[in-house]
C-alpha cells in the first residue's frame, strides 16, 4: 500500500532557503503534491509533479524528484514570515482507478527573524 | 470565482448524536471528496462522489455517510457520535476528466468538530 513520511519540523531563519522532505512508497506511476496549511484553514494546494519529472520550478518554490530513492522535497527560496505553516506531502496514483492521494503527516515550519 | 466553500465553520455536538456538514464544489467542479483530519496528523479520506454516487470509500465505518446533490453540493452525515470523530472536516473538489485522471482537489477551510 501507500505510506507517505515526511520530518514533523523544520525551523529556519528568514531569508534563508527551506527544503521539505518526503519520501513515498508506491512504485507505479504517480502524482506527488505539496499542500499548504495555515492555521484554522484547509490545505492549499502549492505545485504537484508527475512521477516521469525530475525537477518543477515555481517562483520561489521547487520541487525535486528522485525517483530511484522514492524522495521528494519542497525548496522555498528567500523564506518569509508568511511561509510559517504545515506542509503535506501527497502522492496519489495516475492508473488502477484509485485516484485518492494519500498524505503525509506534515511538515511545521517554522520561520523566525 | 468562488473556491470550495464549507459549513458550518465550528460545531459543537454530544456523543451519540447526529451531524450533517456541507460543501459546495469550486464552480467547474463535479467530484467531491471528504476527508477527516485528526489533530497532528494528515487527512485521512473518507468517500468520494461523482455523479451523485459514491465512488470511491476509504476505511471508516458506515456512520459515515454521504450525499451529493444535482448541482454538485455534497452533504456527510455522521450518526451516533464518539469523542473520536472529533476533528476538522475537510471537503475537497476536482474535475473529473479523461480517464478520471486525478486532477488537484482544491480543498476548502474545513468544519471544526467537536464532541462533548
Amino acid at each position: 500500500g501507500e505510506d507517505v513520511e515526511q520530518s514533523l519540523f523544520l525551523s529556519v531563519r528568514e531569508g534563508d532557503s527551506s527544503v521539505i522532505n518526503c519520501t513515498y512508497t508506491d512504485s507505479s506511476s504517480t502524482y506527488l503534491y505539496w499542500y499548504k496549511q495555515e492555521p484554522g484553514a484547509g490545505l492549499q494546494l502549492l505545485t504537484y509533479i508527475f512521477s516521469n519529472m525530475d525537477m518543477k520550478q515555481d517562483q520561489r518554490l521547487t520541487v525535486l524528484l528522485n525517483k530511484k530513492d522514492k524522495h521528494l522535497s519542497l525548496r522555498i527560496a528567500d523564506t518569509q514570515t508568511g511561509d510559517s505553516a504545515i506542509y503535506f506531502c501527497a502522492e496519489a496514483p495516475a492508473s488502477g482507478g484509485s485516484y485518492i492521494p494519500t498524505f503525509g503527516r506534515g511538515t511545521s515550519l517554522i520561520v523566525h527573524p | 470565482d468562488a473556491g470550495v466553500t464549507q459549513s458550518p465553520t465550528h460545531l459543537i455536538k454530544t456523543r451519540g448524536q447526529q451531524v450533517t456538514l456541507r460543501c459546495s464544489p469550486k464552480s467547474g467542479h463535479d467530484t467531491v471528496s471528504w476527508y477527516q483530519q485528526a489533530l497532528g496528523q494528515g487527512p485521512q479520506f473518507i468517500f468520494q462522489y461523482y455523479e451523485e454516487e459514491e465512488r470511491q470509500r476509504g476505511n471508516f465505518p458506515d456512520r459515515f455517510s454521504g450525499h451529493q446533490f444535482p448541482n454538485y453540493s455534497s452533504e456527510l452525515n455522521v450518526n451516533a457520535l464518539l469523542l473520536g470523530d472529533s476533528a476538522l472536516y475537510l471537503c475537497a473538489s476536482s474535475q473529473s476528466g479523461w480517464g478520471r485522471s486525478n486532477q488537484p482537489q482544491h480543498f476548502g477551510d474545513g468544519t471544526r468538530l467537536s464532541i462533548l
